[in-house]
């Protein structure tokens, strides 16, 4: 069954580090979201990704964050500078369809864990 | 803002009851999606409910999207310990990106 995959599971960086985290979305999906999950709080948006370009982002998703689709496989969330409260769960998610008058099933890859020291 | 409550958080029963979720908001939602999440995984989607009044059923799990669009309901029956887990619903934003808005999650523990 075809799903979303994430690497690395788990990376630790130092404050002020730049970090990518790396997403291979589910093939024919179109739509690529990214979602993080403090501990112990609720999943939150941050972005989200069509046609090479961002169809949406939260007031999360400032200057520091930015997304990439390099190749046609690849779905990449950049963090320029880390700060402490970046460290999060962070999920990728893709969906073959957008909404309107269409149920958007996203997807769910498994996190890669930030911890930002 | 578009916000999702979702109650309770913490459940914990007995193996054989029966409970209900509800997930509660003042937003017309176009879907709203439920998720279960495994600690240290990503949410994996357990049902998509589209139109108002909508009920599926998977197994013993009920859904059910209210008439309104902004409001949800998970039911379970005769809950067994591997029902154990936490339980999200997340609602499809009509505007924009279509993205999802997730509640807080309810963690359920089934005991034997």
């Amino acid at each position: 069954e075809p799903e979303v995959t994430q690497t690395p599971s788990h990376q630790v960086t130092q404050m002020g580090q730049e970090v990518i985290l790396r997403c291979v979305p589910i093939s024919n999906h179109l739509y690529f979201y990214w979602y993080r999950q403090i501990l112990g709080q609720k999943v939150e948006f941050l972005v989200s990704f069509y046609n090479n370009e961002i169809s949406e982002k939260s007031e999360i998703f400032d200057d520091q964050f930015s997304v990439e689709r390099p190749d046609g496989s690849n779905f990449t969330l950049k963090i320029r500078s880390t700060k402490l409260e970046d460290s999060a769960m962070y999920f990728c998610a893709s969906s073959a369809t957008s909404g309107g008058f269409y149920y958007n099933e996203q997807f769910f890859g498994p996190g890669t864990r930030l911890t930002v020291l | 803002t578009q916000l999702l409550e979702q109650s309770p958080q913490f459940l914990s029963i007995q193996e054989g009851e029966n409970l209900t979720v509800y997930c509660n908001s003042s937003s017309v939602f176009s879907s709203l999606q439920w998720y279960r999440q495994e600690p240290g995984e990503g949410p994996v989607l357990l049902v998509t409910v589209v139109t108002g009044g909508e009920v599926k059923k998977l197994k013993r799990l009920t859904f059910q999207f209210g008439d309104a669009r902004k409001d949800s309901s998970l039911h379970i029956t005769a809950a067994q310990p591997g029902d154990t887990g936490l339980y999200l619903c997340a609602g499809v934003t009509i505007q924009g990106a279509q993205k999802l808005v997730f509640g807080q999650g309810t963690r359920l523990t089934i005991n034997p």
